[in-house]
């Protein structure tokens, strides 16, 4: 069954202004990360990824950041809309076998 | 077409009966992926096919039994399941690429619910 009491972090952030979504992976040889938007009733949507060769990339509103010293990954939303509340994970993956991890989510909430 | 089609979208069963979730896709990818979703829980990964052929079983419970047809099908059949079953089943499809980057597309899920 379903865990009592589980909830997600929740940031909730003013319409256009930005959003920092924050992950930490575990796994150093990781070498491939994707963030996905998971709205509801809907499966995950892919929003921006990078490689391990890579510390930021941009995207149409949407910049990753990737550090691999402190195991840390990012995701920046600019000018925040309400079509941008979801739920938002991270995921890994390392070098082959098409596996990916994802991490426990973080929901975002704009106010109007 | 970059869409993943899933269906049923919702299924009821009981913990006695036989019933198969199917997955679709027409983006020429030659991986395809099951997910168990529960809620407010991030996707676990169950199975993964490679060029039709089983690559990863993540320890799944026999009374899930993953098929894939043909390079644009794959399903998932269930029997004898228990009420902790219930959760939304994600489809995925993607690139194989030996790097292991590349997007994977999500269908919308079949809420399943085992009574």
């Amino acid at each position: 069954g379903e865990s009592v009491g589980l909830h997600l972090p929740t940031l909730s952030v003013q319409e256009g202004d930005n959003s920092i979504i924050n992950c930490a992976y575990s796994n150093s040889a990781s070498d491939y990360f994707i963030w996905y938007k998971q709205e509801s009733g809907k499966g995950p949507q892919f929003i921006i990824d990078i490689r391990s060769n890579m510390d930021k990339r941009q995207g149409q509103r949407v910049t990753v950041l990737l550090n691999k010293t402190v195991k840390h990954l990012s995701l920046q939303i600019a000018a925040t809309q309400p079509g941008d509340s979801a739920v938002y994970f991270c995921a890994e993956s390392k070098a082959a076998g098409n596996k990916l991890t994802f991490g426990g989510g973080t929901r975002v909430l704009v106010k109007p | 077409d970059t869409e993943v089609t899933q269906t049923p979208k919702h299924l009821v069963m009981g913990m006695t009966n036989k019933k198969s979730l199917k997955c679709e896709q027409h983006m020429g990818h030659r991986a395809m992926y099951w997910y168990k979703q529960k809620a407010k829980k991030p996707p676990e990964l169950m199975f993964v096919y490679s060029y039709e052929k089983l690559s990863i079983n993540e320890s799944v419970p026999s009374r899930f039994s993953p098929e894939c047809p043909n390079s644009s099908l794959l399903n998932l059949h269930l029997h004898a399941l228990q009420p902790e079953d219930s959760a939304l089943y994600l489809c995925a499809s993607s690139q194989v690429r030996l790097a292991g980057d590349g997007e994977q597309y999500f269908g919308p899920g079949t809420r399943l619910t085992v009574t």
